[in-house]
């Protein structure tokens, strides 16, 4: 079954500093990849997506992910976090029945 | 724009007493979703909506049902809410079966009193 691992369920960094976000996945052939954002009370916003063309995906706000088969990797990452950048943040993976599974999730957390 | 509307944003039931969720699309999409999120969790999903076909995840309580009279409307129905449902439901839509456009509504929060 395809699924995806977030590590660390919370993430703190500096205004300005690195974001590296972790995620891995476990599939049985070639999956479809997502990084979602969610605000408190909000719904969820697609950040980017990986669909099998290139292996580095630019999303909105400055975030990029890159594919990496042999890691079995799509780390998510924004080279100068912003306070607007606190959230919660899920990868996700098609499992190509119609269904998004999620990993459970890592907080931003981003301090002046 | 198009896009995915939840109703009402939250809602607060009564233990026990039915409540109906609704969520409204204008993307013309085929699939429609339904998640149940709840406090510091992944979204989960209930079921989805294939056009007409409805599509039960194995381990939905059979509280849960789900009815979708057209192609831009579908309603998530609970028949007796219990405290352990309250969580953030979210509907979503995709363009196809292999999940392309998809996109989330807002959400409606409930909260079970």
């Amino acid at each position: 079954a395809q699924s995806v691992t977030q590590l660390g369920s919370h993430v703190s960094v500096s205004e300005g500093a690195l974001v590296l976000l972790r995620c891995n996945y476990s599939s049985s052939v070639p999956p479809y990849l997502f990084w979602y954002v969610q605000y408190p009370n909000q719904g969820l916003q697609l950040l980017l997506k990986y669909t099998s063309a290139a292996t580095l995906v630019k999303g909105i706000n400055g975030f990029e992910a890159e594919f990496k088969k042999s890691e079995t990797s799509f780390h998510l990452t924004k080279p100068s976090a912003h306070m607007s950048d606190a959230a919660e943040y899920f990868c996700a993976v098609n499992t190509g029945f119609q269904k998004l599974v999620f990993g459970t999730g890592t907080r931003l957390l981003v301090s002046p | 724009d198009a896009m995915v509307i939840q109703n009402p944003r939250y809602q607060v039931t009564q233990f026990g007493k039915p409540v109906t969720l609704s969520c409204s699309q204008t993307l013309n999409h085929n699939v429609m979703y339904w998640y149940q999120q709840k406090s510091s969790q992944a979204p989960k999903l209930l079921f989805h909506y294939y056009d007409k076909d409805f599509n039960n995840e194995a381990d939905t309580p059979d509280n849960f049902q789900s009815r979708r009279p057209n192609t831009s409307f579908c309603f998530l129905d609970i028949r007796s809410p219990g405290l352990g449902d309250a969580a953030m439901y979210l509907c979503a839509t995709s363009r196809d079966p292999t999940g392309n456009g998809y996109t989330f509504g807002s959400g409606t929060r409930l909260t079970v009193v």
